[in-house]
């Protein structure tokens, strides 16, 4: 079946380093995808997506490109903050208006 | 934009006891789903509606659990009774119908079971 692999976390950087967190899918046709971010004690919010291949995404300073030939979208950003410690989910959502199939999530601690 | 509702955003109660936890999706959306997330086994999706119609309930994880979608403005998850397992953040999320229409959160209910 479809499904998102994360890289395994914590992943804890100083403030203004490079952040790059992997995900690789697995689906057949050609999924939307998306990074969801959860600050702690809040529900799941959309940080960015892509819908179709080659497609970059792009919001508050992080970026992924949706690579079909490598079935990744890995998120990055070029300088942290601390107000970026989270939890980062990346998804996909396939055709017919079907649920969205999560990562298990990686958390983010960023400090000063 | 309000936003997704949900209510409680806590919930405390004892094994053997009935729970219920309600969700108002966006105007105009025309999906819901339910979804639990606790550290073990992350986000799960419960069961989601389309017009108000259950879709797919597999991921209920035992008869205990039921849903409803009465109308577009509410729906409701039941546990009865509650377990101890239960205790979990369930979160609501509703969206559009549609393939790119990114899913939007309620801000979750914190259930625990004694």
């Amino acid at each position: 079946g479809d499904s998102v692999t994360q890289m395994e976390g914590p992943v804890t950087l100083s403030e203004e380093a490079f952040l790059t967190i992997n995900c690789t899918y697995t689906a057949t046709g050609y999924p939307s995808l998306f990074w969801y971010v959860q600050y702690p004690g809040e529900g799941l919010q959309l940080l960015l997506k892509a819908t179709k291949a080659d497609d970059k995404g792009s919001n508050k300073g992080f970026e992924a490109t949706y690579r079909k030939e490598t079935t990744s979208f890995h998120l990055e950003k070029g300088s942290v903050q601390v107000s970026d410690s989270a939890v980062y989910f990346c998804a996909l959502r396939k055709s017919g208006n079907t649920p969205l199939v999560f990562g298990k999530g990686t958390r983010l601690s960023v400090i000063a | 934009d309000a936003g997704v509702i949900q209510s409680p955003r806590h919930e405390v109660t004892e094994m053997g006891q009935e729970v219920t936890l309600r969700c108002k999706p966006i105007s105009g959306h025309n999906s819901l789903f339910w979804y639990r997330q606790t550290m073990m086994r992350g986000l799960e999706l419960l069961i989601y509606f389309n017009n108000n119609v259950p879709i797919d309930d597999s991921g209920m994880p035992e008869d205990r659990f039921s849903a409803k979608m009465p109308n577009a403005s509410f729906s409701t998850l039941k546990i009865q009774p509650s377990e101890p397992r239960d205790s979990a953040v369930y979160f609501c999320a509703s969206s559009l119908w549609a393939d790119n229409s990114p899913l939007h959160f309620g801000n979750g209910t914190r259930l625990t079971v004694t």
